[in-house]
């Protein structure tokens, strides 16, 4: 199995910071690397696939990066609409998800 | 429009069986895969399966392989997850959600059923 490992499982933030949140892959996963963001009481929504494409719709305020084992998410200006939780997801082989990155108010 | 209608929260006791379902709506039902997902009240998501519609080609994540049955009816355009004997540790939320591009693509699960709350209780 690929285990994804994301850092940190929470975080705490003001409106307009800029915010990293890391995800590594057991093995090479290539850039089968998808970013979803959940808000409470919702279902997940797709952000980011093949580690850096943006999803149609998402702000251009989220990036992704990364190849290999190592991927990041970066909001470049936290917005309160931001505040939720991120999961990273491999789907090289299978699927697998990250334990989910809380992003909160500070 | 593309849509995912999942069908209603279900109450069940240990023991006993159940089939939930997703319906999908507004694209061609059998090109695209279609997963399951859990997520434990407070908890991440897992990824349990995923079925493509056309010809029922099925994977599972080791964890749920033989814990739950995936399965679809292109007739209908609905996939189903089953069990066959309920555990008070299936109590989740499950989603289903539709992979939108080719593997090659990386393109993943662009729209997601509404989830269905599962309770399983003495």
């Amino acid at each position: 199995d690929i285990q994804m490992t994301q850092s940190p499982p929470s975080l705490s933030a003001s409106v307009g910071d800029r915010v990293t949140i890391t995800c590594r892959a057991s093995q090479n996963i290539k850039t089968f690397l998808n970013w979803y963001q959940q808000k409470p009481g919702k279902g997940p929504e797709l952000l980011v696939y093949g580690a850096s494409s943006l999803h149609s719709g998402v702000p251009s305020r989220f990036s992704g990066g990364g190849s290999g084992t190592d991927f990041t998410l970066t909001i470049s200006s936290l917005q309160p609409e931001d505040f939720a939780t991120y999961y990273c997801q491999q789907s090289y082989t299978l699927r697998t998800f990250g334990q989910g990155t809380k992003v909160e108010i500070k | 429009e593309v849509q995912l209608v999942q069908s209603g929260a279900e109450v069940k006791k240990p023991g006993e069986s159940l089939k939930i379902s997703c319906k999908g709506s507004g694209y061609s039902f059998s090109t695209f895969w279609i997963g399951w997902v859990r997520q434990v009240p407070g908890k991440g998501l897992e990824w349990m399966g995923i079925i493509y519609p056309g010809d029922s080609d099925t994977r599972y994540s080791p964890s749920f392989q033989g814990q739950v049955t995936v399965s679809a009816d292109k007739s209908s355009s609905t996939a189903y997850l089953q069990w066959s004997s309920l555990e008070a540790s299936d109590t989740a939320v499950y989603y289903c959600a539709r992979r939108g591009g080719t593997y090659s693509s990386g393109y993943d699960f662009d729209y997601w059923g509404q989830g269905t709350l599962v309770t399983v209780s003495p």
